[in-house]
């Protein structure tokens, strides 16, 4: 079955280290995203991108990088320069046919 | 600048006691309303699209319906697995603006 595949479903990260979240997808969409939801607030969108090798900021792209070398992929690095990361994150893709398909989050957790 | 309010931010019903959440917003272009379900821990899952005003939609006890303001997310006799976090959305040129939601706890 088509979906979108987030892992891991926990991440603990210490101060100063960086973390990837992974994101794959199977669906042949062309657009994917990464948004932050936090308790008691909406999803965020943190970055975006449209088509391979290219990529956009969101509205909170600081201290998170990412990269887009295949369709499939859309890793979310967290840096040190994060300064709050703990929270929800959820990927996400679309086509324009279907709409957006979400994963099913990763939660990472500052110790 | 686009933006989504939902209310109220959080619901309790009785079993089978109707009633509606709310999701205004304010959007240059309509691109497509989103209106999304919630389970805690878990990504969101897709109801409906709603594109022009006056379009409704259904699905088993929810309907969507739109304005050129708002949109409502009616429940018809609530189960108690109804319980969620419900989440708007409206499309903009690059990607979905979400409301912070309203969590629905239906009691048998």
């Amino acid at each position: 079955d088509g979906g979108i595949t987030q892992s891991p479903k926990y991440l603990f990260r210490k101060e100063g280290q960086n973390v990837t979240l992974s994101c794959e997808q199977n669906l042949n969409h062309d657009a994917m995203y990464w948004y932050r939801q936090d308790p008691g607030q909406g999803l965020r969108l943190i970055y975006y991108s449209q088509i391979v090798n290219d990529f956009q900021k969101g509205d909170i792209a600081e201290g998170y990088s990412v990269s887009r070398e295949k369709k499939e992929s859309f890793p979310l690095t967290v840096t040190s320069a994060q300064k709050n990361p703990t929270a929800f994150y959820l990927c996400a893709s679309r086509d324009r046919a279907h709409g957006y398909t979400f994963g099913s989050g990763t939660r990472l957790t500052v110790v | 600048e686009d933006q989504v309010t939902q209310s109220p931010e959080a619901l309790r019903l009785q079993e089978g006691e109707s009633s509606s959440l709310n999701c205004s917003y304010t959007v240059s272009g309509l691109r497509g309303l989103f209106w999304y379900r919630q389970d805690p821990g878990k990504g969101p899952e897709f109801l409906f699209t709603l594109y022009s005003a006056g379009e409704e939609k259904e699905k088993e006890r929810l309907k969507a319906t739109l304005t050129k303001k708002e949109s409502f997310l009616h429940i018809t006799a609530p189960k108690p697995e109804d319980s969620a976090t419900y989440l708007c959305a409206v499309q903009d040129k690059t990607a979905l603006i979400f409301g912070k939601g309203t969590t629905l706890s239906v009691s048998s």
